[in-house]
């Protein structure tokens, strides 16, 4: 089956842990991102990566890291500087066609709760 | 920068009936995708549907349908024939068509019911 998964399906977290989710796809995509949901709102990008080893902050990539070794593989660590970090997170991937945006689609996500 | 307002916070319906979702963007782009997504209490994304902006014809998916007014930067989602399983959050975004990556900018959603 071809798709994105996410895991741990929860995580939790103590205060000044940096934890790491992971994201992988099998899509063949070029791009992937991350995104994060917070009650009553709709997504914010963290990061995105376009190709190996290249990738570029979203809009609140404080506090996060990324890195993109492999093109299948896109993991997403929230670091103890990120002041808020329990939401709803959210990975998704894209081809680009001769270059251009496309369709995102998304994988099942991870919810992280700092206790 | 792009902005994305869905004026319903909440919506209920009876099964089998048709319901529309609205969503209004503001942009300076002129080459653009829309889309809906929705988010079953599973919290997974899923695509509904997608617009493009160069299109005039409105896209439709089996029981889903959109109503795109490029001048007045208005995009609803109609579903017909209601059932159980639409019950969910429904998100509308947008995406500039350039090349490279582009973000998607979300509306904060509709919570839509289905009634037995």
């Amino acid at each position: 089956d071809g798709g994105i998964t996410q895991s741990p399906k929860y995580l939790f977290r103590k205060e000044g842990q940096n934890v790491t989710l992971s994201c992988e796809q099998n899509l063949n995509h070029d791009a992937m991102y991350w995104y994060r949901q917070d009650p009553g709102q709709g997504l914010r990008l963290i990061y995105y990566s376009q190709i190996v080893n290249d990738f570029q902050k979203g809009d609140i990539a404080e506090g996060y890291s990324v890195s993109r070794e492999k093109k299948e593989s896109f993991p997403l660590t929230v670091t103890s500087a990120q002041k808020n970090p329990t939401a709803f997170y959210l990975c998704a991937s894209s081809t680009i066609p001769s270059g251009l945006t496309d369709t995102q689609y998304f994988g099942p996500g991870t919810r992280l709760t700092v206790l | 920068a792009q902005t994305v307002t869905q004026s319903q916070p909440e919506m209920s319906v009876q099964e089998a009936e048709t319901v529309t979702l609205s969503c209004t963007y503001d942009t300076s782009e002129s080459n653009y995708y829309l889309f809906w997504y929705k988010q079953p209490p599973s919290r997974q994304m899923i695509l509904v549907i997608r617009q493009e902006a160069y299109k005039q014809q409105n896209a439709t998916e089996n029981r889903f349908s959109v109503n795109f007014q490029k001048a007045a930067k208005s995009f609803s989602l109609k579903i017909s024939d209601s059932q159980l399983g639409d019950t969910a959050m429904y998100f509308c975004a947008f995406m500039k068509l350039a090349f490279g990556n582009e973000k998607l900018t979300f509306g904060t959603g509709t919570r839509l019911t289905i009634i037995p």
